[in-house]
């Protein structure tokens, strides 16, 4: 089981982000299968940002929802995140984590993408 | 909207028992699972659902959850083990992940 980010490293302010999770080694059409994205801003905590189910349920943080979109390719083994918007203060490593439900956890992580939002 | 409270630091001699803990109200009416980090790498789950092992875990990493505390036990620390660690748990009633704020664990 494999997850990698893609994306770019740089965003101005105001404009939008758009981050892809490719993944391998499960499926998201599989029963109880979930997909989050996570990010951490340098030197901070992690923070939870949006998860999406098999069953294409969607879940976002509080205070990034006005602002965060979760969807899914199951045809291309992708999860893409959308996030309008964009200020400095989103400068984070973003990571996409697998769980198999939330007693489970999220077991396997992708190595993250570095984003720095500047003008 | 429910709070995870960690300790910032915590430091252990080589050999000795850590304890890393994370508060939240009524804590133990949930599935608390635990991350390692080590710098400039991705979030490693090291304990799920209180006090269940990954494969290639270690036995030295065990959790427990009671009442308003779960605790993450690190015996026979390792020099390794020097990261920082992340609780976090499912809050059922906002339907939203939660994460603590992190313990940096130091090996004197």
């Amino acid at each position: 089981v494999t997850l990698k980010e893609s994306g770019p490293a740089l965003v101005k302010p105001t404009q939008t982000l758009t981050l892809t999770c490719t993944f391998s080694g499960f499926s998201l059409t599989t029963t109880g299968m979930r997909v989050n994205w996570i990010r951490q801003p340098p030197g901070k905590a992690l923070e939870w940002l949006a998860r999406i189910d098999w069953d294409d349920d969607k879940f976002y943080s509080t205070s990034l929802k006005t602002r965060v979109t979760i969807s899914k390719d199951t045809s291309k083994n992708q999860v893409v995140l959308t996030m309008i918007n964009m200020d400095p203060v989103d400068t984070a490593t973003y990571h996409c984590a697998r769980e198999g439900g939330s007693a489970y956890g999220m077991d396997v992580w992708g190595q993250g993408t570095t984003v720095t939002v500047s003008s | 909207s429910y709070v995870l409270t960690q300790p910032p630091s915590v430091s252990v001699a080589p050999g000795q028992t850590a304890w890393v803990t994370c508060g939240g109200n009524n804590i133990g009416s949930k599935s608390v699972h635990w991350y390692q980090q080590r710098p400039g790498q991705a979030p490693v789950l090291v304990v799920y659902d209180d006090n269940d092992r990954p494969s290639g875990i270690p036995e030295r990493f065990s959790g427990s959850n009671s009442g308003n505390t779960a605790t993450l036990t690190i015996r026979r620390v390792e020099a390794g083990d020097e990261a920082d660690y992340y609780c976090q748990v499912w809050d059922g009633s906002s339907d939203r992940w939660v994460f603590g704020g992190g313990t940096k664990l130091t090996v004197l």
